[in-house]
């Protein structure tokens, strides 16, 4: 079966680094997603990686690894607004998103 | 970026009725659009795939005749839940595939209370 790991849930102060671990077994795979997503909203597209290695966006990084199924995602200067469920996705052999369970990030001040 | 627009965003309706939610591709074609559902702290489960002038394409263990989807135009796509019932009770979003290969479009969602 197609299956996504990810923490359940993660805490981290304000202005620190926290990363976000999704390790992956699907059939086939065509990109790895992260979307982040606040209570009550749907979520928003955060970053792509379809090769290995990290891709950087602003505060936000994500990494590969296809021969290990992994993957992360960096948050550096955590802000209170960072606050929300980190989705991990892979896109199949058959192009479908399978979807983790979702990663809550607790921030504190 | 695209936005898709989703109506309404929130509705109560009683048990046995029928309620319909509008996905819009505001700004783009979509000719893909997906449609999920998510209960509170869960992830989002893909219910059915609709491509533009075709049926659409349900997950195993979804009602085709319950959760009617319609895409009639490029920018267009329905969800009618029929026969409502309290256990439908749930967030509902589209999404939205455009000319990108990587990006899906997500409407904000409709929260649907069935009473």
């Amino acid at each position: 079966g197609q299956n996504i790991d990810q923490p359940t849930e993660m805490t981290a102060t304000e202005g620190a680094i926290v990363q976000i671990n999704c390790t992956y077994q699907t059939s086939g795979f065509n990109g790895l997603f992260w979307y982040q997503q606040h209570a009550g909203e749907a979520p928003t597209f955060l970053s792509y990686n379809v090769l290995d290695g990290l891709e950087e966006k602003g505060r936000f990084s994500s990494f590969l690894s296809r021969s290990k199924g992994y993957s992360y995602l960096l948050l550096k200067e955590l802000q209170m607004k960072d606050s929300a469920s980190y989705l991990c996705a892979v896109r199949d052999s058959n192009y479908q998103l399978i979807w983790g369970a979702g990663t809550k990030l607790i921030i504190k001040p | 970026g695209a936005v898709v627009s989703q109506h309404p965003s929130w509705v109560i309706c009683k048990s046995g009725t029928s309620v319909k939610i509008e996905c819009r591709s505001l700004d783009f074609q979509a000719t893909t659009m997906f449609w999920y559902r998510q209960f509170p702290k869960q992830s989002l489960m893909l219910m059915a795939t609709s491509n533009e002038g075709s049926k659409a394409t349900y997950e195993q263990g979804v009602e085709k005749d319950k959760f009617l989807i319609n895409h009639a135009s490029l920018t267009l796509s329905t969800l009618t839940v029929t026969s409502a019932h309290p256990e439908d009770s749930s967030f509902y979003i589209c999404s939205a595939k455009g000319t990108s290969d990587y990006e899906q479009y997500f409407g904000p969602g409709t929260r649907l209370t069935v009473t």
